[in-house]
């Protein structure tokens, strides 16, 4: 079944604590990215990645880093995590039309 | 300042009925448009595209259309049935291949049995 897995699905933390959040495709995508959903402002681009090894900015992407290292995989690191990056995320796997297929989502708490 | 917008963050509509969701855009550039369904505690899911070369597309129930004079595309559902009552978001890509996609806030639609 093809699917985009992203783990945790739930994340309570204190500020400063570095934190991962995985995402894995297994529908040998190329492109990939990671969006955060708050209330009122829709989803919006923290990252993307084009390929292993390539990645770039999206819309939000200070307080966060991504690494690419294999095709399947997309990890999210919060290295110093704050209150306003509680939120919810997605991981985004894209096929070559364009079409994204979206991970169930992480909720994450910074206290 | 929000290039992607959706108005109405709310709409309900009767069972059987039509259901008009709407998104607008500011930027000439974007040239692929997306339709995206989200129920809770899930990711959201694709449901319809269009290229900026077409004004409609149509995919059983669901027909977008856009209108890129008025930089304005819309989605109907017909006939609305209780299980589409899910927040809707449309998105907007520009020049292909570029893989950058702006999201509007959403529109929760509830169809009422």
């Amino acid at each position: 079944e093809a699917q985009v897995t992203q783990n945790p699905r739930y994340l309570i933390t204190v500020t400063g604590k570095k934190l991962t959040v995985t995402c894995s495709q297994n529908m040998n995508h190329e492109y990939m990215s990671w969006y955060r959903q708050d209330p009122g402002l829709g989803l919006r681009q923290i990252y993307y990645s084009m390929n292993v090894e390539v990645t770039d900015k999206g819309d939000v992407p200070e307080g966060y880093k991504v690494s690419r290292k294999e095709k399947r995989n997309f990890p999210l690191i919060l290295e110093s995590p704050s209150p306003n990056q509680t939120s919810l995320y997605f991981c985004a796997s894209t096929t070559l039309g364009g079409t994204q297929y979206f991970g169930p989502g992480t909720r994450l708490t910074v206290l | 300042d929000q290039q992607v917008k959706q108005n109405s963050p709310s709409l309900s509509v009767q069972e059987g009925r039509i259901s008009i969701l709407n998104c607008d855009y500011t930027n000439s550039m974007f040239d692929y448009f997306l339709w995206y369904k989200k129920y809770p505690a899930e990711g959201p899911t694709f449901l319809i595209s269009i290229s900026s070369i077409k004004d409609k597309n149509e995919d059983g129930r669901f027909t977008v259309f856009l209108n890129k004079s008025a930089k304005h595309l819309s989605l109907h559902i017909v006939p609305s049935q209780p299980g589409d009552s899910a927040v809707y978001f449309c998105a907007a890509s520009g020049a292909s291949g570029t893989y950058k996609y702006i999201f509007g806030t959403g529109t929760r639609l509830k169809v009422l049995a």
